[in-house]
């Protein structure tokens, strides 16, 4: 089955700066890969996604890319601010084609932006 | 989106005991899934849970220890019996809308003493 990797699983930034997030999956047939933050004693939100015929999505200060041929995927945070501090985590599916929706999740990497 | 509503948001249980979680959604779904996040993991799929049909466990869990029941379209229950202490964790309902996004409740947080 599905297999998601994603790293670092912490990551420390400064304010301002940028903060990349990356995940490698295992089943070529994975089509449908978004990204959930997930604030302490909340549920994850989806904060943005990609499919498997798109390179590059973005939406405002994030971005996510993809390498189909690799098998990875990398969540981009440009500007980065005191409130995107959370657990993101990536995630996996074959949703596209009605195969399954069901996600496979990375770890979880904890993102903590310093003023 | 959709709003999602857990309850109970957490609780305390004995060991033993059984909980009940409630997952209530705003608009009518067709798919929807039960996901367990231990503490500081990962998020891990229990079960599928489509209306009008048996709920489809994931690897490693089974209908006896968390029985589902999905009765329309806007609600679903997932039962964790017999508890231990192995059992604390978050668990999250999600829908999926739009054919693939996935929207996630706030999450019900038990602890099993």
């Amino acid at each position: 089955g599905e297999n998601v990797e994603q790293h670092p699983s912490t990551l420390s930034v400064q304010e301002g700066d940028s903060a990349v997030i990356k995940c490698t999956y295992s089943d070529s047939a994975s089509n449908y890969f978004p990204w959930y933050k997930q604030e302490l004693g909340k549920g994850p939100q989806l904060i943005i996604d990609i499919r498997s015929n798109v390179g590059e999505k973005k939406d405002q200060r994030i971005a996510v890319t993809l390498n189909k041929t690799a098998k990875h995927f990398s969540l981009h945070i440009t500007e980065t601010q005191p409130e995107d501090s959370a657990v993101y985590f990536c995630a996996a599916s074959m949703g596209y084609g009605g195969a399954t929706n069901k996600l496979i999740f990375g770890t979880g990497t904890l993102l903590a932006v310093q003023p | 989106s959709a709003v999602i509503s857990q309850k109970p948001s957490r609780d305390i249980c004995q060991r033993g005991t059984s909980l009940t979680i409630q997952c209530q959604v705003d608009s009518q779904v067709t798919m929807m899934f039960w996901y367990r996040q231990q503490p500081g993991q990962s998020l891990t799929l229990i079960a599928t849970a489509n209306q009008g049909s048996e709920a489809t466990y994931e690897s490693g869990f089974v209908i006896d220890k968390f029985p589902i029941s999905r009765p329309n379209l806007t609600f679903s229950t997932l039962t964790v019996s017999n508890m231990s202490p192995e059992d604390s964790s978050i668990y999250l309902c999600s829908v999926v809308l739009r054919t693939v996004e996935a929207f996630f409740g706030q999450g019900t947080r038990l602890t099993v003493v």
